[in-house]
């Protein structure tokens, strides 16, 4: 079945750097969403991506979708102590209509 | 702003108990999902729920798990006979078009632990 990678599984960012957390697909993707999980607390959306090289961006986080739409990066600049948490990304493969969730990256903060 | 909401919160239960997980999800929605997470792991699939029946399931959802609606708010989670392993955060999520064609909104989950 299709499996979802995400690396690294941690990252320890010191406050003001830029880090990027990628995720790759076993398949071709139709589309990919990112969700962010705080610690305790539940995965909320940020984003879906669904052409071929998309590249969209919310303030200081930068979502990016490949040419193959198998795989994905979100890009963190200046990286605040809100950062804090853990991102997953999760594709929806081609004719499916279930999300495959990446293992995630846990994102810490040094202020 | 409309939520999903699940209860209870955590649910503390006997090895070989069944438990019911309970949520609403938002109003509009018409796509309704289980997912697991085990502690400090990814969040996994379980089953997604249209039109009042299953639409896809996970090879986690075996014969303990059942999903119903059985009115028009409610979506419950049935596990028949709880084993340890199925300890974990369950999030339901529900989503306004079909799997992950569209935003989907996640539950504050329910914690279970099975002793």
């Amino acid at each position: 079945g299709q499996q979802v990678m995400q690396i690294p599984q941690y990252q320890h960012v010191q406050e003001g750097e830029d880090f990027t957390t990628y995720c790759n697909s076993s398949t071709t993707l139709s589309n990919i969403q990112w969700y962010k999980q705080r610690p305790g607390g539940h995965p909320v959306f940020l984003i879906q991506l669904v052409k071929s090289g998309e590249v969209k961006k919310q303030k200081r986080l930068t979502f990016q979708f490949g040419e193959a739409k198998k795989n994905s990066s979100l890009h963190i600049t200046a990286t605040q102590t809100t950062d804090v948490g853990t991102y997953f990304c999760a594709g929806l493969a081609l004719y499916d209509y279930k999300l495959s969730f990446g293992a995630g990256t846990t994102v810490t903060v040094r202020a | 702003e409309p939520e999903v909401t699940q209860t209870p919160s955590h649910q503390v239960t006997q090895m070989g108990q069944e438990v019911i997980l309970r949520c609403v999800p938002i109003s509009n929605h018409l796509y309704f999902y289980w997912y697991r997470q085990i502690l400090g792991q990814k969040v996994e699939f379980l089953v997604s729920f249209y039109n009042n029946e299953i639409s896809e399931k996970s090879e986690i959802f075996d014969d303990q798990f059942s999903v119903e609606r059985p009115d028009g708010s409610n979506f419950t989670l049935k596990i028949r006979s709880t084993k340890l392993e199925d300890s974990a955060m369950y999030f339901c999520a529900s989503s306004v078009v079909a799997g992950g064609d569209n935003e989907q909104f996640f539950g504050p989950g329910t914690r279970l632990t099975v002793l």
